[in-house]
């Protein structure tokens, strides 16, 4: 079954101690990208990625990290998080950037 | 950059009933115009998408149109079901958002049985 494949779905941690939410596809797409959910803020792009060693940055980049070292994979890290990086965090995974995306089912991180 | 606005931001119609979305975006040079379904607990699933030498796209009860000269496109949803209840999601991309997608803030559809 084609499907991006983020784990944890749910993560509760405190601030400072470094994370990583995992991206796996299984699509061969090029391009993945990150997301955050906030209730009123709608989706905002984090980082993306065009192809392997190509990431750049989206919307709101910062304090998280990213790498693209082969092509399923593109991890996100949060080196030191922060109470404001509480949020629904969606990996998605595309052909290319401007055709229909594939999403993972989240990941609920918390940070206390 | 670029700017998508969506309206309504909630949406209750009867069931039966259709239902219309409507996205406006800012920059002309727009090219791309998917939409997206997120049901409760699950990631935003593409529905249906149009490029802008097309003026309007259909698939079953669901339908996009997009009028290149207003700068607005919308989601028609014929027959609505209780299963498209969900949160509806617009986004465009163009040369000016280096092809990444600018998502509207999303709507709420609630069907009434």
């Amino acid at each position: 079954e084609a499907q991006v494949t983020q784990n944890p779905r749910y993560l509760i941690t405190v601030t400072g101690k470094k994370l990583t939410v995992t991206c796996s596809q299984n699509m061969n797409h090029e391009y993945m990208s990150w997301y955050r959910q906030d209730p009123g803020l709608g989706l905002r792009q984090i980082y993306y990625s065009m192809n392997v060693e190509v990431t750049d940055k989206g919307d709101v980049p910062e304090g998280y990290k990213v790498s693209r070292k082969e092509k399923r994979n593109f991890p996100l890290i949060l080196e030191s998080p922060s109470p404001n990086q509480t949020s629904l965090y969606f990996c998605a995974s595309s052909f290319a950037e401007s055709y229909g995306y594939t999403f993972g089912s989240g990941t609920r991180l918390t940070v206390v | 950059g670029e700017n998508v606005e969506q309206h309504p931001s909630t949406l209750s119609v009867q069931e039966g009933d259709s239902a219309v979305i409507k996205c406006t975006y800012s920059d002309s040079a727009s090219n791309y115009f998917p939409w997206y379904k997120q049901e409760l607990g699950k990631g935003p699933q593409l529905i249906i998408d149009i490029r802008s030498n097309v003026g309007e796209k259909k698939d079953q009860r669901i339908a996009v149109t997009l009028n290149k000269t207003a700068k607005h496109f919308s989601l028609h949803i014929t027959e609505t079901q209780p299963e498209d209840s969900a949160v509806y999601f617009c986004a465009a991309s163009g040369m000016e958002s280096n092809y990444q997608l600018i998502w509207g803030a999303g709507t709420k559809l609630i069907i009434k049985p």
